[in-house]
């Protein structure tokens, strides 16, 4: 594997299930990134962990809640969540404290709230 | 505050003729900026960048962005369409926090026709 990839692609739940989002690094990075893409609307920052450490947490709500247990690993842990949730979650990665260095995207998962 | 404004939700184009998609940025601080392509069902993918090197940008696939300071303006070009650039395109700025920060404009949907 390369890159960065998410599992699962596509996710369909309803309001009481708990699931999980996974993402998985293969670029030696040490920063990891949460975001929502809704249709007409800019992609959200949601999280970030910069060498494990939560460092941003972008008003989400405590719905979601991400896990970093390494700098390979990242998670979102999602529990009743609300149809306007459903969009695509985008994991990224990147060097943390280098200017000008790209983040890597994941290919995302596809969320549908019913 | 850092912004970007896409100033054009859709492009239409036909193949063979030059694409011209526009950007422009606000920051604080001297900036860095992205455009990043994402076709149908994939995450996103860097297609070029500006980090307070030269100008004029050349990025992958053809495409190229001048930066404008005078105009605040990033706008990203190519001389002729492909039917394969059919995709969604973002105009990012970044600022380091720590984290590499990155603020998306809306997005510009390029449709190019036979």
């Amino acid at each position: 594997e390369t890159g960065v990839t998410q599992t699962p692609r596509h996710l369909v739940m309803g309001m009481t299930n708990k699931k999980s989002l996974k993402c998985e690094q293969h670029l030696g990075h040490n920063a990891m990134y949460w975001y929502k893409q809704s249709a007409k609307k800019p992609l959200e920052l949601m999280f970030v962990y910069s060498l494990e450490e939560r460092v941003e947490n972008n008003s989400v709500p405590s719905r979601f809640s991400p896990e970093c247990p390494n700098s390979s690993h990242l998670f979102l842990h999602l529990h009743t969540l609300q149809p306007e949730d459903s969009a695509l979650y985008l994991c990224a990665s990147s060097q943390a404290g280098t200017r000008g260095d790209e983040q890597f995207f994941g290919p995302g998962t596809r969320l549908t709230v019913l | 505050a850092q912004s970007v404004t896409q100033l054009d939700s859709h492009v239409s184009v036909s193949e063979g003729t030059p694409v011209l998609l526009r950007c422009n940025y606000s920051s604080s601080y001297s900036p860095s900026l992205f455009w990043y392509v994402q076709h149908p069902n994939k995450g996103l993918q860097l297609l070029l960048k500006y980090t307070s090197a030269a100008t004029l940008v050349k990025g992958i696939n053809g495409f190229e962005a001048e930066f404008k300071k005078s105009e605040t303006s990033f706008h990203l070009t190519k001389p002729s369409a492909h039917m394969s650039d059919a995709a969604e395109y973002f105009c990012v700025v970044t600022f380091l926090l720590g984290f590499q920060k990155l603020v998306f404009g809306t997005g510009t949907r390029l449709l190019v026709s036979p």
